[in-house]
């Protein structure tokens, strides 16, 4: 049972356009939002989150949107650089005592090209 | 500055042999958790520690156990790795409680674990 999605599994773009990424999740306890990047053989780094009471959040070339009522976030990279290829995974949390356990999509491989 | 570190970067284990791996961390975030990634799959969590509670996930084998002596520490061991467990091992820390419910995890650059 997959509660997080990422249909996409590659993405290719030209650098200076947009890249768009998507995500779909079933679980209405999910309120808090991330998208991480992950390069090979590392860990994955934090980009940029949003919470469920917002419908977007912007932070520098990085745009999250959410859409509650059809459980669909997606991340905006304005323009892209060839220095964003990776993989990137969406994940989500739900609130309450939790402990905040994060759920992770598959990722989708982000490739800028020059 | 690393503020998750796990050691060692790379581990090659014999089938059946025992392995611990390790993960250290300087933010004194109350959580840290263990994933397990295994390629072109999404990050899928072992257990977590919230303080010295242990929580394991429904489906972790048995096979797998985690220590936390101390809020800086957290060890993964694998009891007896077979082939199936050869992935990315990662280890992530949050600070979660009161006012901190909304925010991300940091994770160290994780543990690639051979079995041969």
């Amino acid at each position: 049972d997959q509660q997080v999605k990422q249909n996409s599994p590659s993405l290719s773009v030209q650098e200076g356009r947009i890249s768009i990424l998507n995500c779909d999740y079933t679980n209405s306890m999910f309120d808090y939002f991330l998208w991480y990047k992950k390069y090979p053989a590392e860990g994955p780094t934090f980009l940029i989150s949003i919470s469920s009471i917002k419908d977007k959040n912007e932070d520098g070339r990085f745009t999250v949107f959410l859409n509650k009522s059809a459980k669909h976030l997606s991340l905006h990279i304005v323009p892209s650089q060839p220095g964003d290829s990776a993989v990137y995974f969406c994940a989500a949390s739900p609130g309450g005592t939790s402990y905040g356990k994060l759920t992770f999509g598959q990722g989708t491989i982000l490739t800028v090209h020059p | 500055d690393a503020m998750v570190i796990q050691n060692p970067r790379y581990q090659v284990t014999q089938f059946g042999k025992p392995v611990t791996l390790s993960c250290s961390q300087t933010l004194n975030h109350n959580v840290m958790y263990w994933y397990q990634q295994k390629s072109s799959q999404a990050p899928k969590l072992l257990f977590h520690y919230y303080d010295k509670d242990f929580n394991n996930e429904a489906d972790t084998p048995d096979n797998f156990q985690s220590r936390r002596p101390n809020t800086s520490f957290c060890f993964l061991d694998i009891r007896s790795p077979g082939l199936g467990d050869a992935a990315m091992y990662l280890c992530a820390t949050r600070p979660v409680g009161g006012h901190s419910m909304n925010t991300e995890a940091f994770f160290g650059q994780g543990t690639r674990l051979t079995v041969v």
